[in-house]
């Protein structure tokens, strides 16, 4: 596609259910990150993806967070047990090589609202 | 510690007016890659400008200048001319093994 696309836009969670988060990278990108970002902040790094590989995932905040990207495409940032605390817009971006100094291109975000 | 710097919570200023944004930065590396990122309404997040920091021409994009000073950590956005449509939250980044390391914003508006 044109762009780097999320879905969904919004998602309101009951606190304790599971929420999956959907990526969807500029193609032929072959780098792919995740941020968290809360209201009012920056983004804060969550994880890296190198195609398939997670080559980082140092920023996920606790076990409840999980992501994956198997076919070196499409990823999906996976929550469980979602808490208020994870209330947050996250980002997706790509970037197309493996130089840590690509620029990264975002996503519109997901705004995930738990209640 | 690695971190960004964004003094400037928040700055208004009429259209056809220019605008600086400051931003200043802990690193410990020699070389690095500097970024500003524009945040619209609509959540997007759109590079505006970077700069590699063992470049010392300052970087141009249109009417977005960067004025970067390396020694004394500090790397700050001109905006020329501005119009409505530069309202957004602005954030400043590094770039550290793959992770941007954000400033928590600056949030511009501009006036008509």
């Amino acid at each position: 596609g044109a762009g780097v696309s999320q879905s969904p836009r919004y998602k309101v969670a009951k606190r304790g259910q599971d929420v999956a988060l959907r990526c969807d990278p500029i193609s032929g990108h072959v780098s792919l990150f995740w941020y968290q970002q809360a209201l009012g902040q920056g983004p804060e790094f969550l994880t890296y993806f190198q195609n398939e590989a997670q080559l980082d995932k140092s920023g996920l905040p606790s076990d409840r967070f999980f992501a994956e990207r198997p076919e070196g495409s499409v990823s999906t940032l996976k929550i469980q047990r979602t808490q208020q605390e994870d209330s947050a817009v996250y980002l997706c971006a790509s970037s197309f090589g493996v130089r840590s100094t690509d620029t990264q291109y975002f996503g519109p975000g997901t705004r995930l609202t738990v209640l | 510690a690695q971190t960004v710097t964004q003094s400037q919570p928040e700055m208004s200023v009429q259209e056809a007016e220019t605008v600086t944004l400051s931003c200043t930065y802990d690193t410990s590396e020699s070389n690095y890659y500097l970024f500003w990122y524009k945040q619209p309404p609509s959540r997007q997040m759109i590079l505006v400008i970077r700069q590699e920091a063992y470049k010392q021409q300052n970087a141009t994009e249109n009417r977005f200048s960067v004025n970067f000073q390396k020694a004394a950590k500090s790397f700050s956005l001109k905006i020329s001319d501005s119009q409505l449509g530069d309202t957004a939250m602005y954030f400043c980044a590094f770039i550290r093994n793959y992770q941007l390391i954000w400033g928590a914003g600056t949030k511009l508006i501009i006036k008509p």
